[in-house]
């Protein structure tokens, strides 16, 4: 069965320093691999996806991550974070359902906290 | 103004009520989704449809229901049959294999 696993529920780090979020996942195929970011009490937005092609992706805000087929893993960094950074961050694997559509199977999130 | 329109921000629920959570699109999409997102647990598929007039269960559809009887709105209700609504309710749509989200809905029983 498909799953994601982050194995960080809260991470606090210091404004400028270096960020890593970790996402492993479990899926039979090459998967579609989603970030999302939520601010409290907001929807989902989009930080960056994998789909095929260049392992390491960069997405919005300053982020990139990388797809490691051998680790099945698809960790979030950021070289310097900034206080706005401070969000819920979810992970999530595309998998085919009943079809063309695609269902997403997230990870329980990763809490950060910036401090200053 | 494009985008997601869940409506409303709030709402309250009396015992043995059902309620209706409203979700709005005018992305020109094909699927929609609805998800439930409690503490600690992410986000888990309650109901999908991939076109109008057909819908598909999620994993955690008991207590439930949905219609798409156009296609630019996706409504949930939630049933009393619902013992525990208590949760943030986010609306999907997806085109196709990228998903974007509502607002939400927070649901809370009186």
């Amino acid at each position: 069965a498909q799953s994601v696993t982050q194995p960080d529920i809260h991470i606090t780090v210091s404004e400028g320093a270096s960020l890593e979020l970790r996402c492993n996942y479990s899926y039979g195929a090459t998967p579609y691999l989603f970030w999302y970011v939520q601010s409290p009490g907001q929807g989902l937005q989009l930080l960056l996806k994998y789909f095929s092609g260049d392992t390491l992706v960069q997405g919005i805000k300053g982020f990139e991550a990388e797809f490691k087929r051998s680790q099945s893993s698809f960790n979030l960094r950021k070289p310097s974070v900034h206080w706005s950074d401070a969000a819920e961050y979810f992970c999530a694997v595309g998998a085919h359902y009943g079809g063309a559509t695609n269902k997403l199977i997230f990870g329980t999130g990763t809490l950060l906290a910036v401090q200053p | 103004d494009g985008g997601i329109t869940q409506s409303p921000k709030y709402l309250f629920r009396k015992e043995g009520q059902n309620v209706t959570l409203s979700c709005e699109q005018n992305l020109n999409h094909d699927a929609m989704y609805w998800y439930r997102q409690d503490p600690g647990q992410g986000l888990r598929l309650i109901y999908y449809s991939q076109i109008v007039n057909d819908f598909q269960k999620g994993d955690i559809a008991e207590g439930y229901s949905v219609s798409r009887e156009k296609k630019e709105s996706f409504p949930l209700t939630v049933t009393s049959a619902q013992k525990n609504p208590t949760a943030f309710y986010l609306c999907a749509t997806s085109a196709p294999e990228i998903q974007y989200f509502g607002a939400g809905t927070r649901l809370s029983v009186l």
